[in-house]
């Protein structure tokens, strides 16, 4: 079953623009990772963020969990045409395994 | 190379019958996972090994699935009398630690597309 879900499901902008994407989660969790993947093929891991932390940065990429809400954001700020990509949040589901629940998705298109 | 490699990138083949795929981790990374990902979703958990050992095999839709990894490396997930439905990218994941849940980076594989026909 999927924990997550992104919100939006597609998303279109131009290249420059920042762009949001948002994702929730169901149970407690140990940490919450993002992940890109291009051409429905291998994710990329783009940022974990541990459920005691609230906000991470990395590069371009901004990430923020509010746990009391169940949630989490991925801002990508000055967006390229490069960025365009599927964003996936995925989560624990607070056990010791590690074996990710992912959501479905937000599909991103970045316009030169 | 150094990132994780599964083989075969593709595999088409018919109703019924028997398909082997396989992953190739990180070097040294003791924890492996492997997903399923239909068109339009986020990727599912099926399985994940700590060493030789199935430590979750939860994940797994039913019995004609099953994975080895009989020298903590290598994986190889099986699937018995294919069906219509078994059609998705299988990807594979290696981490460096097992999922203690603190920090779980995992690693992924390119895939490989099974279609049945």
């Amino acid at each position: 079953s999927q924990q997550g879900e992104e919100d939006p499901q597609a998303l279109s902008i131009q290249e420059g623009e920042n762009a949001t994407m948002n994702c929730s989660y169901k149970t407690s969790i140990n940490n919450l990772q993002w992940y890109r993947q291009n051409s429905g093929r291998g994710l990329v891991h783009l940022i974990l963020i541990r459920s005691n932390e609230r906000e991470k940065h990395s590069g371009r990429l901004r990430v923020t969990l509010d746990t009391s809400k169940k949630s989490s954001s991925l801002l990508i700020t000055a967006s390229r045409a490069a960025d365009t990509a599927s964003y996936f949040c995925a989560t624990d589901d607070g056990g010791s395994q590690g074996n990710l629940i992912f959501g479905k998705g937000t599909k991103l298109s970045v316009k030169p | 190379g150094a990132g994780v490699s599964q083989t075969p990138s593709n595999k088409v083949t018919e109703k019924g019958k028997y398909v082997e795929l396989r992953c190739d981790p990180i070097s040294g990374h003791t924890a492996l996972y492997w997903y399923r990902q239909s068109l339009g979703q986020g990727p599912e958990f099926l399985i994940y090994f700590q060493g030789t050992g199935a430590a979750d095999d939860s994940g797994l839709p039913n019995d004609r699935f099953f994975a080895v990894r009989p020298e903590g490396s290598v994986s190889t997930l099986k699937i018995q009398r294919t069906e219509r439905g078994d059609s998705a990218v299988y990807l594979c994941a290696s981490s460096p630690q097992p999922g203690t849940g603190v920090h779980n980076e995992q690693f992924f594989g390119p895939g490989t597309r099974l279609t049945v026909l």
